[in-house]
Parts: structure tokens; sequence; C-alpha cells
């Protein structure tokens, strides 16, 4: 069975710590990916990963960072935490190109 | 530019009735896949179903069906004999073969099944 799994549920951090969200896939799967859901501007792709040590930006990657040092996990960073930061954070991975990606549970992250 | 539009931001449906989700794309490529996926409220993102731009019949998963109308450039979700367990949030997306290896989401539209 797929599995894509994200280390934590909910998230509570003060602005400016460094946050560490981490996501790991089980199926081999060469591309994964990081999004922020909010209400109202649906889901946006922070960076995404297509190899070991690779990173693309995506739409929205400023604030943000990310790691990849081995095929199975996709560590996304927040650097200095901020309030606007507050959101549902969604991990996924895909095969290739053209397939469907598969989700992990979302991290919901609260910045006070 | 590469878009998604899903235009009913609510819906609300009998039990036991077919429902029929919109979503419209835009895109001049011609290798594309269309998706949908549904996120219960305990927000996970699950996969439903997916059809290629290639693919001449409609894609069928269970009772998910994908009614693709390639020349309107529609992608519309046909669920048979709704369960209350359907309601949900429900996603359309589009991915690009040659465009980065994004994809692209609609808006979502909330579908309420009721008893």
């Amino acid at each position: 069975d797929v599995k894509v799994t994200q280390s934590s549920r909910y998230l509570v951090k003060r602005t400016g710590e460094k946050v560490f969200l981490e996501c790991v896939q089980d199926m081999d799967h060469e591309n994964m990916f990081w999004y922020r859901q909010d209400p109202g501007l649906g889901l946006r792709l922070i960076y995404f990963s297509y190899d070991v040590k690779m990173k693309e930006k995506g739409d929205i990657p400023e604030g943000y960072s990310v790691s990849r040092e081995k095929k199975e996990r996709f560590s996304l960073i927040l650097e200095s935490a901020s309030t606007n930061q507050t959101s549902m954070y969604l991990c996924a991975s895909s095969m290739n190109q053209l397939r469907e990606q598969y989700f992990g549970p979302g991290t919901r992250l609260t910045v006070t | 530019a590469q878009k998604i539009t899903q235009t009913q931001p609510g819906m609300f449906v009998q039990e036991k009735e077919a429902v029929t989700l919109d979503c419209t794309y835009d895109t001049s490529d011609q290798s594309y896949g269309l998706f949908w996926y549904k996120q219960p409220s305990s927000g996970e993102m699950i996969f439903l179903i997916y059809q290629g731009s290639y693919d001449e019949q409609n894609a069928t998963e269970g009772r998910y069906s994908l009614n693709f109308q390639k020349a309107r450039k529609s992608a519309n979700l046909v669920i048979s004999a709704s369960q209350l367990g359907d309601s949900a949030m429900y996603f359309c997306a589009m991915r690009l073969m040659n465009r980065d290896d994004k994809i692209i989401f609609g808006k979502g539209t909330r579908l309420h099944i009721l008893p």
C-alpha cells in the first residue's frame, strides 16, 4: 500500500523559531513535493524535488527551504517562522511526471 | 496560462443520488494528465481517479468516473450512488508533461451528502 507519512499532525511554534517538517515515503518515488493549503487559496506549491539533492522552487518558496539527502525523505524548513506561515502543510510524492501524487496526512502548523 | 476552474464552491446532494462535480481546464499543451482528489475533514488528500490526455475511454474507478470532453476542456467527476462518507472537499488537478513536473489544482468543491 502506498504510504506517505509526516512527522507531526499538529505543531505550535513561536515567531522566530526554526521549524522542521519531515516527510517520508516508502514507494521509491523519484518526485516529492511540499504544499501549503489555506482557505480560499487552495493548494500552493512551495518546493519540489525530482531526485536526491535536487530541488526546485515552486510558486511560493519565500521563507522556506528544503532538504533531500535520501530518496525517501523530503524536509521542509522554516528558517525563522512567522505568523503568516500558519497553515496546513501537505507533502506528496509521485512516481513520474504524469502520474498521480500521493499525499501525506498533513501538518497543521500554528505560529504564535 | 495553465489553469483549473471549479465553479461550484459547495454542493448539497441527497444520499444515494448521483453527483457531478464540474472541472474545466486551460492549457495549450497536448500531453497532460487530469486527476481528482478527495479531502475529508481529517485533511489527507486521497487520490480518486486519473485521465490521460490521450486516453480515448473515460476513466472509471468503482463509483467514480471521469467525464472527459477534450474539445470542451472539461473533466467532470461523477460519483454514482452517493454515500454519507462522500462528504468532503474535492479537488480537480492537472499535470503537464513538459512543465517542470508541477501539478495545478483547482480551488475545490465542498460536497455535502444529506441523509
